[in-house]
């Protein structure tokens, strides 16, 4: 089964602070995503990568920064969080997408089990 | 942008009764799949569904993706306490890594 693991599931912090989210995948996936999740906004798309030291902005990545140095870790950054950053935030892998027009690629989505941030 | 549009946001029934979760969408998809998140935890994929008019039984738990690939319905007979969750809708196809649109999600409560 896959195991996608974060390293915290609570994590408070002050405004300004620098914070680290970590996220590790055991499957050899080479997409990474990370997403907070809002109620009332759903999850929402901040930063992907597929593969290595490559990384891609999602719908929402202001604020934020990661790091892919190895294909098991992605790691998320808050340079200098904000009370607005307050959020469920949700780590996923998949394999390579690779697809063809017979046979698409599914691209399910494997989850952490999140971290709940909160910034005061 | 790909719009997944999940119907009705919140419903709460009692342990028995029978329920259909909507996810539409103006977009078609390569495939379309169904999450359950329950609190305090990440979303676990229960199906994938990828051919128009596909229906796919879960137990109690019944997927239709439509025939245009548009949309989706996830059908819950004789719901139980267990069945409690947020259910999300995530729609393949619309560009990126993997593309991924996510509905806003139902959320489910099935009172005993």
């Amino acid at each position: 089964d896959v195991k996608v693991t974060q390293s915290s599931r609570y994590l408070v912090k002050r405004t300004g602070e620098k914070v680290f989210l970590e996220c590790v995948q055991d499957m050899d996936h080479e997409n990474m995503f990370w997403y907070r999740q809002d109620p009332g906004l759903g999850l929402r798309l901040i930063y992907f990568s597929y593969d290595v030291k490559m990384k891609e902005k999602g719908d929402i990545p202001e604020g934020y920064s990661v790091s892919r140095e190895k294909k098991e870790r992605f790691s998320l950054i808050l340079e200098s969080a904000s009370t607005n950053q307050t959020s469920m935030y949700l780590c996923a892998s998949s394999l390579s997408r690779g697809g063809t027009s017979e046979i698409p690629s599914y691209n399910e989505q494997f989850f952490g089990p999140g971290t709940r941030l909160t910034v005061l | 942008t790909q719009l997944l549009e999940q119907s009705p946001q919140f419903l709460s029934i009692q342990e028995g009764e029978n329920l259909t979760v909507y996810c539409n969408s103006s977009s078609v998809f390569s495939s379309l799949q169904w999450y359950r998140q329950e609190p305090g935890e990440g979303p676990v994929l229960l199906v994938t569904v990828v051919t128009g008019g596909e229906v796919k039984k879960l137990k109690r738990l019944t997927f239709q993706f439509g025939d245009a690939r548009k949309d989706s319905s996830l059908h819950i007979t004789a719901a139980q306490p267990g069945d409690t969750g947020l259910y999300l809708c995530a729609g393949a196809g619309g560009g990126g890594a993997d593309g991924l649109t996510f509905g806003k999600g139902t959320h489910l409560i099935i009172q005993p």
